[in-house]
């Protein structure tokens, strides 16, 4: 069965040191997703990404982090200067269509800033 | 935006009975409703969907019911077994349809 992957599965970085998180969606998927999840929250959507730039972002989503789909296969997270904050599990997924359909999640990367 | 709520927070069921989740949603205009389940250490996994167009969905001893009228849709795990322990995740996608909203998440436990 085709999968998300993710990597790192779990990354510890200092505090304002940039970090990238990588994924490697589903082959034939054209949508990609990152979300969170802070420990004993919910998750939460954090950005779309569509057709080489970003479709819709949340209000977390501010100018430390980017996206981007550096080839044809990975899609990746930037958090340019972490924060104590962003410690948190970090999901990538992807979605064949855009609209009202199922997303498959990868295993997740735990980010923990210190 | 969207706003989905889920109860229980926690759940333990004796092994065999049956289980049950609740969520509501804030925007009308939300159409795909997906449950999902996340092991330890794993992402969340589909285990069943609905869309609006649809009152009730089943999948052996998983079935979904959805009442768009009071914005509530409900996960109903039948005969349960302890590999059901995990936790359980509603969400809703909103009008855009391309994001999901997650509710907060049931830690369900079934005990042998």
């Amino acid at each position: 069965e085709p999968e998300v992957t993710q990597t790192p599965s779990h990354q510890v970085t200092q505090m304002g040191q940039e970090v990238i998180l990588r994924c490697v969606p589903i082959s034939n998927h054209l949508y990609f997703y990152w979300y969170r999840q802070i420990l004993g929250q919910k998750v939460e959507f954090l950005v779309s990404f569509y057709n080489n730039e970003i479709s819709e972002k949340s209000e977390i989503f501010d100018d430390q982090f980017s996206v981007e789909r550096p080839d044809g296969s990975n899609f990746t997270l930037k958090i340019r200067s972490t924060k104590l904050e962003d410690s948190a599990m970090y999901f990538c997924a992807s979605t064949e269509q855009g609209r009202n359909t199922e997303a498959f999640f990868g295993q997740g990367t735990r980010l923990t800033v210190v | 935006g969207e706003n989905v709520e889920q109860h229980p927070s926690t759940l333990s069921v004796q092994e065999g009975d049956s289980a049950v989740i609740k969520c509501t949603y804030s925007d009308s205009a939300s159409n795909y409703f997906p449950w999902y389940k996340q092991e330890l250490g794993k992402g969340p996994q589909l285990i069943i969907d609905i869309r609006s167009n649809v009152g009730e969905k089943k999948d052996q001893r998983i079935a979904v019911t959805l009442n768009k009228t009071a914005k509530h849709f409900s996960l109903h795990i039948t005969e349960t077994q302890p590999e059901d322990s995990a936790v359980y995740f509603c969400a809703a996608t909103g009008a855009a349809g391309n994001k999901l909203t997650f509710g907060g998440g049931t830690r369900v436990l079934v005990k042998p």
